[in-house]
């Protein structure tokens, strides 16, 4: 069964400053990996997504996230934060269905705080 | 914007009752979920649906049921609400490719 980590649960930054979120994934397959965002108050955002090729891979709001196999690992990287990405943070891993579904499985969250 | 609107948006209920959320989408898609989101558990699947009729259990699925009669609604009802079903409901429908989108969520207290 597949499964996630996010090591970190709250993550405080200073506006401007760089950021890393790490997520780590247990899955036997090719993964299909996401990085959702979440306002408060709000629903899931899909910031990125990871199928095949390229492993470094562009979102929404200017973040990256780079999956390196061998460390299992789908990290969400930002060079300077924002106010407005304090949020929380959910990687995901992705099982594919037959007829063209997924199932998800999330990690717990990182919750981002940014201080000016 | 999948077109996802789930409804009621906050309910309070007594323990042992039962409830019913209604998820609403207007993009035809075949997949439709539902979740349930708590703190330090991240979101968890509860059952989802790949079309009219076909519905499959999620890893928490125990005391929910649903049901799809239609290919825009899937409905969660909480056959006898517990306190622990105190929760964040969100509904997801699938996009592509394997993109899912998230309704706004319903918040629910069992008292």
């Amino acid at each position: 069964a597949q499964s996630v980590t996010q090591p970190d649960i709250h993550i405080t930054v200073s506006e401007g400053a760089s950021l890393e979120l790490r997520c780590n994934y247990s899955y036997g397959a090719t993964p299909y990996l996401f990085w959702y965002v979440q306002s408060p108050g709000q629903g899931l955002q899909l910031l990125l997504k990871y199928f095949s090729g390229d492993t470094l891979v562009q979102g929404i709001k200017g973040f990256e996230a780079e999956f390196k196999r061998s460390q299992s690992s789908f990290n969400l990287r930002k060079p300077s934060v924002h106010w407005s990405d304090a949020a929380e943070y959910f990687c995901a891993v992705g099982a594919v269905l037959t007829g063209g579904g997924n199932k998800l499985t999330f990690g717990t969250g990182t919750q981002l705080k940014v201080e000016l | 914007d999948a077109g996802i609107t789930q409804s009621p948006r906050h309910k309070v209920t007594e323990t042992g009752t039962p409830v019913t959320l209604r998820c609403h989408q207007t993009e035809n898609h075949r997949y439709m979920y539902w979740y349930r989101q708590d703190p330090g558990h991240g979101l968890r699947l509860i059952h989802y649906s790949y079309g009219v009729k076909d519905t499959d259990k999620g890893e928490v699925s125990d005391g929910y049921s649903v049901s799809r009669s239609k290919t825009e609604d899937f409905l969660l009802t909480l056959e006898s609400a517990t306190s622990s079903q105190t929760s964040v409901y969100f509904c997801a429908t699938i996009g592509q490719p394997y993109e899912q989108y998230f309704g706004p969520g319903t918040r629910l207290t069992v008292t």
